[in-house]
């Protein structure tokens, strides 16, 4: 079994200010991670995912996350902060089983990214 | 990477009538998966779309009210049937081009129920 906690369901930061917002895991076999962004209305978007390999993951708009095992964290951080940066962002875990193949997503209850001017 | 497409991309039902939502994706696809977004919540998987197959369901969905199926590699349907008002949600399709693969995501169905 698996589950996500985000910490914060809304983050306000400053335009220009570091993004970072928080989420956890739990996965009972080595999980593959994944943060997604939703604009209003619109569908979601893969920002950056981990699944092997380097645990500082780089993804689109500026965007990282670092996969901490010994901390079960994949928080995402950006160094500045720019207006269209307001969503919705939900971190997500699946895990990889031995048959191969990734199955369905668990996601965090997401978290509200406010820019402040 | 791949193309969702849904639709309706929104409804509004009557209580006790069902709606079937369909998702075609622009290339063959390994998984398919429906979700369910509540108001103001999170996604949340309601099952696997198995090609050929009964899908697999998770822990508190079941198939007499979400039918779904999987005709071929790039289409799968969910119906929620019987509706009512606990319904109304946002209904997302996904797909994964294969093991280490991202999740592609249709645009959603917006089912209100009066």
């Amino acid at each position: 079994a698996q589950s996500v906690t985000q910490l914060g369901s809304h983050v306000s930061v400053s335009e220009g200010a570091l993004v970072l917002l928080r989420c956890n895991y739990s996965s009972s076999v080595p999980p593959y991670l994944f943060w997604y962004v939703q604009y209003p209305n619109q569908g979601l978007q893969l920002l950056l995912k981990y699944t092997t390999g380097a645990t500082l993951v780089k993804g689109i708009n500026g965007f990282e996350a670092e996969f901490k095992k010994s901390e079960t964290s994949f928080h995402l951080t950006k160094p500045s902060a720019h207006m269209s940066d307001a969503a919705e962002y939900f971190c997500a875990v699946s895990a990889m089983y031995s048959g191969g193949g990734a199955d369905g997503l668990t996601f965090g209850k997401g978290t509200h990214l406010i820019i402040q001017p | 990477s791949a193309v969702i497409s849904q639709k309706p991309s929104r409804d509004i039902c009557q209580r006790g009538t069902s709606l079937t939502i369909q998702c075609q994706v622009d290339s063959q696809v390994t998984m398919m998966f429906w979700y369910r977004q509540q108001p103001g919540q999170s996604l949340t998987l309601i099952a696997t779309a198995n090609q050929g197959s009964e899908a697999t369901y998770e822990s508190g969905f079941v198939i007499d009210k979400f039918p779904i199926s999987r005709p071929n590699l790039t289409f799968s349907t969910l119906t929620v049937s019987n509706m009512s008002p606990e319904d109304s949600s946002i209904y997302l399709c996904s797909a994964t081009l294969g093991k280490n693969t991202e999740a592609f995501f249709g645009q959603g169905t917006r089912l209100t129920v009066v």
